[in-house]
C-alpha cells in the first residue's frame, strides 16, 4: 500500500489571499497524480490529473505542479474566494488510486 | 443528466446483518470503484471493476463482496464478517482504468451498524 501524505491537514486563509499546499507520494513506481476537490455535502470532483515530471496544470485561479523525481505536488490557489472552501484530495495511481487524508481549506471573508 | 447515484443516503442496520449498497452510473463508464472513508483517514479502496463480470480486491476487501453483472451497476455487500462496517461509502466510475482516467464520484452512503 502506498503512503500519500498531504499537508497541512487544515488551513484558514483570508479571502483574497493566495495559498498552496502539498501532496507527497512515493517517487518509485509512479504512474499518475490526481487532485480532487470535495465540497461539503457534494461529491469529490476531479481538478487535475498529472503524469509528467515538471508538469503544470491550471484551471482558473487554481494550478498544480508535479515533481515525480522527489515525489511531491503543489496545489496553488490565487486570490482565494469563499467558494474555494473545500477539502482538497490528492491520490497517487499505482494499483488503483491511493488517497491522502486531504487538506481542509477554509476561506474567511 | 449523466452521473452516479448511490442509494440510500443513510442506512442503518443491526450487527450481524448483511447489507447491500447500491451504485448506478449512466456515464457509459467501463470502470467502477468502491471506497470507504473513516474519520481522519483518506479514502480507501475496497473493490474495483475494470469491466463487466470482472472485479478485483482493493486494499481493504475483507468482509465485503461485489458483483458487476451490468455495466451501469456495481453493488457492494457489507457482510457480517466486516468487523467495523460503520463508515461513509463512496462509489466512483471512470471511462476506463487508465492511469490518467479521472474518477467521477457518487454522493455517498453513510452506513451505521449498531
Amino acid at each position: 500500500i502506498l503512503n500519500v501524505e498531504q499537508s497541512p491537514q487544515s488551513l484558514h486563509v483570508q479571502e483574497g489571499d493566495s495559498t498552496n499546499f502539498t501532496c507527497s507520494f512515493p517517487s518509485s513506481n509512479f504512474y499518475a497524480l490526481h487532485w480532487y476537490r470535495w465540497e461539503t455535502a457534494k461529491s469529490p470532483e476531479a481538478l487535475f490529473v498529472m503524469t509528467l515530471n515538471g508538469d503544470e496544470k491550471k484551471k482558473g485561479r487554481i494550478s498544480a505542479t508535479l515533481n515525480t523525481k522527489e515525489g511531491y505536488s503543489y496545489l496553488y490557489i490565487k486570490g482565494s474566494q469563499p467558494e474555494d472552501s473545500a477539502t482538497y484530495l490528492c491520490a497517487s495511481m499505482y494499483d488503483g488510486l491511493t488517497f491522502g487524508k486531504g487538506t481542509h481549506l477554509i476561506i474567511q471573508p | 443528466d449523466g452521473g452516479i447515484t448511490q442509494s440510500p443516503k443513510y442506512l442503518f442496520r443491526k450487527e450481524g446483518q448483511n447489507v447491500t449498497l447500491s451504485c448506478e452510473q449512466n456515464l457509459n463508464h467501463d470502470a467502477m470503484y468502491w471506497y470507504r472513508q473513516d474519520p481522519g483517514q483518506g479514502l480507501r479502496l475496497i473493490y474495483y471493476s475494470q469491466i463487466v463480470n470482472d472485479f478485483q480486491k482493493g486494499d481493504i476487501a475483507e468482509g465485503y463482496s461485489v458483483s458487476r453483472e451490468k455495466k451501469e451497476s456495481f453493488p457492494l455487500t457489507v457482510t457480517s464478517a466486516q468487523k467495523n462496517p460503520t463508515a461513509f461509502y463512496l462509489c466512483a466510475s471512470s471511462i476506463g482504468s487508465g492511469v490518467s482516467d479521472e474518477q467521477y464520484f457518487g454522493p455517498g452512503t453513510r452506513l451505521t451498524v449498531t
